[in-house]
């Protein structure tokens, strides 16, 4: 059993700019959640994907969008990069169903710097 | 916006000692979860509980909750320096829904000397 991949590890990138980061999911898991952590704070909940549809969002503006693949891999796209968007990316994916259906397996991150 | 607030921000304490943590959150819930992260990386599940429970136990920690102070408590028994982490509540919300979206708290540095 493969575990929550995320790349790239680490991405630099200038204001204006756009980024996209990609997050495989746990086998098995249906279900994909982006997290945002600006540093020295707790993950801020951006959007959740379930079967290919958005179902759930945070309070994040619309230059913040996904996709989920059938695969279940996700990506995060962010347009017009703002200084603030600097952060720890984290993804983490789920089963809808299970003993497990209430706990998210995260991956390592993608740490996006934007100058 | 987070949810919740972990106190204290920071802990330092001898390989050995018990460590507790305190979480509250504001709104009504369908269960509080522990996670641990180390050195900025990836989130480590340590226990759930949900809003039916008062207390659980896990290895060497146990969690209490406390839905009508909105409040949680996570003790670390016998810690280790391998301990040393950032630690953060989170609550699935019963607003969230489906979603069981995740609302962390500010996290507490919790720092185990040898």
């Amino acid at each position: 059993e493969t575990g929550v991949t995320q790349s790239p590890t680490h991405l630099i990138k200038t204001r204006g700019q756009q980024v996209t980061l990609r997050c495989s999911s746990q086998s098995g898991h249906n279900t994909v959640s982006w997290y945002q952590q600006a540093l020295g704070q707790g993950p801020q909940f951006i959007f959740q994907y379930y079967r290919e549809e958005e179902n759930g969002r945070g309070n994040f503006p619309p230059r913040f969008s996904g996709l989920q693949f059938p695969n279940y891999s996700s990506e995060l796209n962010v347009n017009a990069l703002e200084l603030d968007d600097s952060a720890l990316y984290l993804c983490a994916s789920s089963s809808s169903s299970g003993s497990t259906k209430n706990e998210q397996f995260f991956g390592p991150g993608t740490r996006l710097t934007v100058l | 916006s987070q949810q919740g607030e972990e106190d204290p921000q920071a802990l330092s304490i001898q390989e050995g000692e018990n460590a507790t943590m305190n979480c509250s959150y504001k709104t009504s819930i369908n269960n509080l979860q522990w996670y641990r992260q180390n050195s900025g990386r990836g989130l480590v599940h340590l226990i759930l509980i949900r809003s039916n429970e008062r207390e659980k136990h896990s290895g060497r920690l146990r969690v209490t909750l406390d839905t009508s102070k909105k409040s949680s408590s996570l003790l670390i028994t016998a810690s280790r320096a391998a301990d040393t982490a950032s630690y953060f509540c989170a609550t699935v919300p019963i607003s969230s829904g489906s979603a069981r979206q995740l609302t962390f708290g500010s996290g507490t540095q919790l720092t185990v000397l040898p």
